[in-house]
Formats: C-alpha cells, sequence, structure tokens
C-alpha cells in the first residue's frame, strides 16, 4: 500500500513556542490530507482538511490561526502549532488519499511543558 | 456524512475467529466501506476495503450484505498481535468530496 511519513514521531516544547509537524505522501500525490488530533482512549478527531494551492478547511472548533496549515505541493501538508500550550498536548496523526483510502502516518505526540 | 455504529469492545482467545459489525444505515450510494486498524501510539493501518458482497485478502475479509446497511469484518484465527481498535469508515471521493470521519471504533482484545 501506499506510504505517508509523518516527522517527528514525538516533540517535547516549552509553552509559548511553535512546532512544525511534517506530513509526506511517499510514493503518490495528495491534493487533499486530513489532519486529526487524538486524545488517550478516545477516537481520531479530524481538525482540518488540507487542500493542495489553496487554503485548509477547518473543522468546527478548531482556531485557525492556532493550527496553521500548509499544502505548498502535491506531497507534503504541514501542520504548525503556534504558541503551543499545555492544553495542547496530544497526538496528531495526518492522513492522504490514493484511490478511495485513507493512508495514515504514524503520528506525532506532542508534548507541551 | 454517514454515521457507524460499533460495539465499543470485543473479546477473544487466541486461534478464534473474530467477527465485528458496522452499521451504517445513511451509508451513500458512492460510498466505500474501509477497515482501519490502531495499535497504540500509532497511526491507523488500513485493513480492507469494500463496495459489496464479500471482500478477502491475505488478513481479513469483509462480508458486506445487499443493502449495504452494515458491514462484518471478520478475522480468521486471531492472535495476541491483534489486540487493537479496528474501525469502520464509510466514503469515498467518487460524486463529492469526502471527509473521512471516525466512529469510536471497537476496542479488541486477544486474550491467551
Amino acid at each position: 500500500g501506499a506510504v505517508v511519513s509523518q516527522h517527528p514521531s514525538r516533540v517535547i516544547c516549552k509553552s509559548g513556542t511553535s512546532v512544525k509537524i511534517e506530513c509526506r505522501s511517499l510514493d503518490f500525490q495528495a491534493t487533499t490530507m486530513f489532519w486529526y488530533r487524538q486524545f488517550p482512549k478516545k477516537s481520531l478527531m479530524l481538525m482540518a482538511t488540507s487542500n493542495e494551492g489553496s487554503k485548509a478547511t477547518y473543522e468546527q472548533g478548531v482556531e485557525k490561526d492556532k493550527f496553521l496549515i500548509n499544502h505548498a505541493s502535491l506531497t507534503l501538508s504541514t501542520l504548525t502549532v503556534t504558541s503551543a500550550h499545555p492544553e495542547d498536548s496530544s497526538f496528531y496523526i495526518c492522513s492522504a488519499e490514493d484511490g478511495n483510502i485513507q493512508y495514515f502516518g504514524a503520528g506525532t505526540r506532542l508534548s507541551v511543558l | 456524512l454517514a454515521k457507524t455504529t460499533q460495539p465499543i469492545s470485543m473479546d477473544s482467545y487466541e486461534g478464534q475467529e473474530v467477527n465485528i459489525t458496522c452499521s451504517h444505515n445513511n451509508i451513500a450510494t458512492n460510498d466505500y466501506i474501509t477497515w482501519y486498524q490502531q495499535f497504540p501510539s500509532q497511526g491507523p493501518r488500513f485493513i480492507i476495503q469494500g463496495y459489496k458482497t464479500k471482500v478477502t485478502n491475505e488478513v481479513a475479509s469483509l462480508f458486506i450484505p445487499a443493502d449495504r446497511k452494515s458491514s462484518t469484518l471478520s478475522l480468521p484465527r486471531v492472535s495476541l498481535s491483534d489486540t487493537a481498535v479496528y474501525y469502520c469508515l464509510v466514503g469515498g471521493t467518487s460524486g463529492g468530496s469526502y471527509i473521512p470521519t471516525f466512529g469510536r471504533g471497537t476496542s479488541l482484545i486477544v486474550h491467551p
């Protein structure tokens, strides 16, 4: 199957700093990628739809100025958590679609101190 | 958006067959049914996808009745390593925008 690479797998940062997470489709092109957030023992919650060459579409309740998404190429989308605070600590996962199948990255564990 | 309903949890033993059913009563004509497996602190992994009837691959089978309002993921002879959360997703890009939305999933625990 197709491969989606997500980096970094784990990041620890200080409160007030910004963190960038990359999501790459390695062997296919993806005009659309998705970003999720997952709390312990909970399901994946869709945060936003990342569209290549255009603005991301955010789900209700997700602050677009807080979670900046850039999808500059057909193989790369980035999520930047700006001015991170402890409540932003979570597991972030991206996905990209190849055909009708979503392929997911391994996830990024963000810990904000 | 097609909403999915699955059992919250299931228990099984090594070597048994496990069947997990997902209800999706308002599935659209163009929607596919896709199942994923997720281990703790990992991204979901694709298991199998189908549109109607039966699909089988090297790890699982997917049974879809004629009305497509439900689907059953069948895992033959499970092992301890199959302990995970299983999600069914309904949707597809054909015919319009597709927003993959996860339900609560089924937590499968396989016992020795």
